[in-house]
């Protein structure tokens, strides 16, 4: 029972660099989204999706984008790293509909130089 | 008003000590999460609470739905090496799936 996978697990860019962070969930989950978690900030949201062919921006959109062509897929593209996208991402899953459990994957440390 | 305010930002207790987190805001609520991080790891949720004044217990760990619906406690009990990790508070956002986060309690359980 895989859950929420993540990969790559580290990833160092440099500036201007573009690359894909992949996430893939096998418990059919409609709802899926992507935090960062910076030192004492928590975590906070960039970006979710509700269900396949539907994202939205959340907390901290900017410089990610994101795609949802499949229930199980739900990839972070950075399409030009910058130092100040140095971070852990994290990949999260649930069922549809409030207060239902938040799965969460391993999470990709990135570092941009 | 969307944000909380998870306290203290970090615990450094020894092993057998109990432990109490906390977690505030401005506005009301229906639900409060509290989910943990071990290092390395992504949270997992450890309680969830649905109604003002609701007390629920894990094992050694209790949470508290605050009456007023503005706060929420968490307390682990005899606290063990394991426990270490970061505590983190966290709501549903104006109906939706969307999860806010408090910005975390990090303990430090020394044997």
């Amino acid at each position: 029972n895989a859950g929420v996978t993540q990969t790559p697990k580290f990833q160092v860019l440099k500036t201007g660099q573009s690359m894909t962070l992949q996430c893939a969930q096998d418990m059919n989950h409609e709802y899926m989204s992507w935090y960062r978690q910076d030192p004492g900030m928590g975590l906070r949201l960039i970006h979710y999706s509700v269900g396949a062919g539907i994202t939205d921006q959340g907390e901290v959109p900017n410089g990610y984008n994101v795609s949802r062509s499949t229930t199980e897929d739900f990839p972070l593209r950075l399409l030009s790293a910058a130092p100040s996208q140095t971070s852990v991402y994290f990949c999260a899953s649930s069922r549809q509909g409030i207060d239902t459990e938040a799965f969460f994957g391993q999470g990709t440390r990135l570092t941009v130089v | 008003g969307q944000q909380l305010n998870q306290s203290p930002q970090s615990m450094f207790i020894q092993e057998g000590e109990d432990v109490s987190m906390n977690c505030t805001s401005s506005s009301i609520f229906n639900t409060w999460l509290w989910y943990k991080q071990d290092p390395g790891e992504g949270p997992v949720l450890l309680i969830a609470l649905y109604k003002a004044g609701e007390l629920t217990s894990n094992g050694r760990l209790t949470a508290q739905f605050g009456i007023t619906r503005k706060d929420s406690f968490l307390n682990i009990s005899a606290s063990i090496p394991s426990d270490v990790g970061i505590y983190f508070c966290a709501r549903t956002q104006g109906g939706s799936e969307k999860l806010v986060f408090g910005k975390g309690t990090k303990l430090t359980v020394n044997p």
